[in-house]
């Protein structure tokens, strides 16, 4: 059984600092495509990273573009999201995802999330 | 690309058939394989996403049949053919043919 559990969520001021964590179980991770995706407040799902299975093709949306850094660690099954300079806008759910089986960038798992609060 | 959905909220009678659209700012269709880069995801309160379409009509493993997706191009449609009290959710339609993916702003569905 596919599981993705993320962790690291807390409040933290603006212009901090934080790391989420995601563990991943029950497929091969090194093989996959992994994103992670955040869900504002009163707001639509907005996709903000991916890196491919070794980590020489990262995208990032325009909006965290310098700001956060997607990493993982195959040996460890295990993605990660650095985030600095935190904003206010950046309060959400954030989910890790893995990418389709069928192909495509779609996600066909997600774990639970974890809560990011930006405040100060 | 820009995902916008209608409507954005919708209330429908157990039973009865719900609609979803959703519409790209431009073509999500890949012409070397004719696949539509569009997905369907439902989400409950409290819980993440779920995948329940991609190549825009096929169905995630596990799906009922009464989920189905149609629509080509730019514009596209989510429907449930007899809606069913565990179907209450908000609804999303992904775009995966470009990086960044892009998603629509959700459409939330109740019942009657």
């Amino acid at each position: 059984e596919v599981q993705l559990v993320e962790s690291g969520g807390v409040v933290v001021q603006p212009g901090g600092s934080l790391r989420l964590s995601c563990a991943a179980s029950g497929f091969t991770f090194p093989d996959y495509t992994m994103h992670w995706v955040r869900l504002a407040p009163g707001k639509g799902l907005d996709w903000v990273s991916l890196i491919n299975w070794d980590g020489s093709v990262i995208y990032y949306s325009d909006s965290v573009k310098g700001r956060f850094t997607i990493s993982r660690d195959n040996s460890k099954n295990s993605l990660y999201l650095h985030m600095s300079r935190l904003r206010t806008e950046d309060t959400a759910l954030y989910y890790c995802a893995k990418d389709c089986d069928f192909g495509g960038n779609c996600f066909d798992f997600w774990g639970p999330g974890t809560l990011v609060t930006v405040s100060s | 690309i820009v995902m916008t959905q209608s409507p954005d909220s919708l209330a429908v009678s157990l039973g009865e058939r719900a609609t979803i659209n959703c519409k790209s700012s431009q073509s999500v269709l890949f012409s070397s394989n004719n696949n539509n880069y569009l997905a369907w995801y439902q989400q409950k309160p409290g819980q993440p996403p779920k995948l329940l379409l991609y190549w825009a009509s096929t169905r995630a493993p596990g799906v009922p049949d009464r989920f189905s997706g149609s629509g080509s191009g730019t514009e596209f449609t989510l429907t449930i053919s007899s809606l069913q009290a565990e179907d209450v959710a908000v609804y999303s339609c992904h775009q995966y043919y470009t990086t960044p993916s892009s998603f629509g702003q959700g459409t939330k569905l109740e019942i009657k």
